[in-house]
């Protein structure tokens, strides 16, 4: 079935500094692909998603890009601050509104 | 203001006794899902209902189950709860169309004593 592989399980960084979180996904149908920002103890909220006729999106702060070749997506944060610090999943779905099927989770801690 | 509503935030329930989680969607979207997710671990899709057609996921278990009376309200019942049943169950919805994003409730943490 399908599968979604994230990487890294945590990750620290430096105030200011950029994070990139990587995942890649195993079924070629996928064309959807959300990020979610979890903070502890609260519900998951999308912070930026991509469909596969895109390369690239970009948010203030925040950018995906996906790899439809190689079947990657990554989320980047660039200017990281402290209240970046949360657990996200990426996620990949065959359309919008099908079963998502979430990674595992990188859990991001920004140092001030 | 919250757009899909879930109660209680906090619940906490007997071993083997019956518990039922309620969500309420202000967005009239079509379709409602049920997750589980344990601590440190991604959420776990256990049903979702498309407007009344219920759709289970194949490893969920039978002591699970859902009721869905309109479009605004759907229940998770969990009939005999055992210790690996606490968890924070989400409550997600998502609108009619192909480029709708699920959006997600606050949850609802239930403990097992």
């Amino acid at each position: 079935g399908e599968n979604v592989e994230q990487h890294p399980s945590t990750l620290s960084v430096q105030e200011g500094d950029s994070a990139v979180i990587k995942c890649t996904y195993s079924d070629s149908a996928s064309n959807y692909f959300p990020w979610y920002k979890q903070e502890l103890g609260k519900r998951p909220q999308l912070i930026i998603d991509i469909r596969s006729n895109v390369g690239e999106k970009k948010d203030q702060r925040i950018a995906v890009t996906l790899n439809k070749t190689a079947k990657h997506f990554s989320l980047h944060i660039t200017e990281t601050q402290p209240e970046d610090s949360a657990v996200y999943f990426c996620a990949a779905s065959t359309h919008p509104g099908g079963k998502l099927i979430f990674g595992q989770g990188t859990e991001l801690s920004v140092k001030p | 203001d919250a757009m899909v509503i879930q109660n209680p935030r906090y619940q906490v329930t007997q071993f083997g006794k019956p518990v039922t989680l309620s969500c309420s969607q202000t967005l009239n979207h079509n379709v409602m899902y049920w997750y589980q997710q344990k601590s440190s671990q991604a959420p776990k899709l256990l049903f979702h209902y498309y407007d009344k057609d219920f759709n289970n996921e194949a490893d969920t278990p039978d002591n699970f189950q859902s009721r869905r009376p309109n479009t605004s309200f759907c229940f998770l019942d969990i009939r005999s709860p055992g210790l690996g049943d606490a968890a924070m169950y989400l409550c997600a919805t998502r609108g009619q169309g192909g480029n709708q994003p699920q959006h997600f409730g606050d949850g609802t943490r239930l403990s097992i004593l």
